[in-house]
């Protein structure tokens, strides 16, 4: 138990259907991050936050839309997705946002699947 | 090719066994950190580095930066079926941009 939890933990998707991923974390940190894991690929990061605010996204595409409504939640948005799209979806937070020193704290993940 | 290449990718050692992994750079690391990661699930943290030359131990796992801060090794003593799992190896690199290996894959036999 790391203190970052994430719903649902499997979703199975069709490309027209619109779903979101939650993420919430217990540890009183600042910053929280999505991460895409794919299969023989790095980790990819997707978004950051830092304070509520958005500060990184790495060229990802529209179809996928994060929130982020107060430090301790975090949700992305997911419509008209593409089968490559499948993959696990981490979420992440640490104390601050990508500085020196500062581990992160992952959830479970949840694993999409887009048919 | 990766900013950062673990080796090996796949590993399966005997019970009891010493195993070493690596995560090499073409960039100077500003932190080096270090998960562990059992399939389909998110990832524990395990140790972080930043000085060239720290090493850090937790039980039985060992891990080093070297003083030229661009590779880190990770060490197991005696390795047991618990030490399972996939080990990655992620950095700041002093762009703001935190960068993972794809990780090495370790199988430990009865």
């Amino acid at each position: 138990e790391t203190g970052v939890t994430q719903t649902p933990r499997h979703l199975v998707m069709g490309m027209t259907n619109k779903k979101s991923l939650k993420c919430e974390q217990h540890l009183g940190h600042n910053a929280m991050y999505w991460y895409k894991q794919s299969a023989k690929k790095p980790l990819e990061l997707m978004f950051v936050y830092n304070f509520k605010e958005q500060t990184e996204n790495n060229s990802v595409p529209s179809r996928f839309s994060p929130e982020c409504p107060n430090s301790s939640h975090l949700f992305l948005h997911l419509h008209t997705l593409q089968p490559e799209d499948s993959a696990l979806y981490l979420c992440a937070s640490s104390t601050r946002g990508l500085a020196d020193g500062n581990e992160q704290f992952f959830g479970p993940g949840t694993r999409l699947t887009v048919l | 090719s990766q900013e950062l290449e673990q080796s090996p990718q796949s590993l399966i050692v005997q019970e009891g066994k010493n195993l070493t992994i690596n995560c090499t750079s073409s960039k100077t690391l500003y932190g080096l950190y270090w998960y562990k990661q059992k399939y389909g699930e998110g990832l524990i943290f395990l140790m972080m580095l930043q000085k060239g030359g720290e090493e850090k131990s937790h039980e039985k796992i060992t891990a080093k930066l070297d003083e030229k801060k661009q590779q880190s090794s990770l060490h197991i003593t005696a390795s047991q079926p618990s030490h399972a799992g996939i080990y990655l190896c992620g950095a700041d690199i002093r762009t703001y941009k935190y960068i993972f290996g794809t990780g090495t894959r370790l199988k430990v036999l009865a």
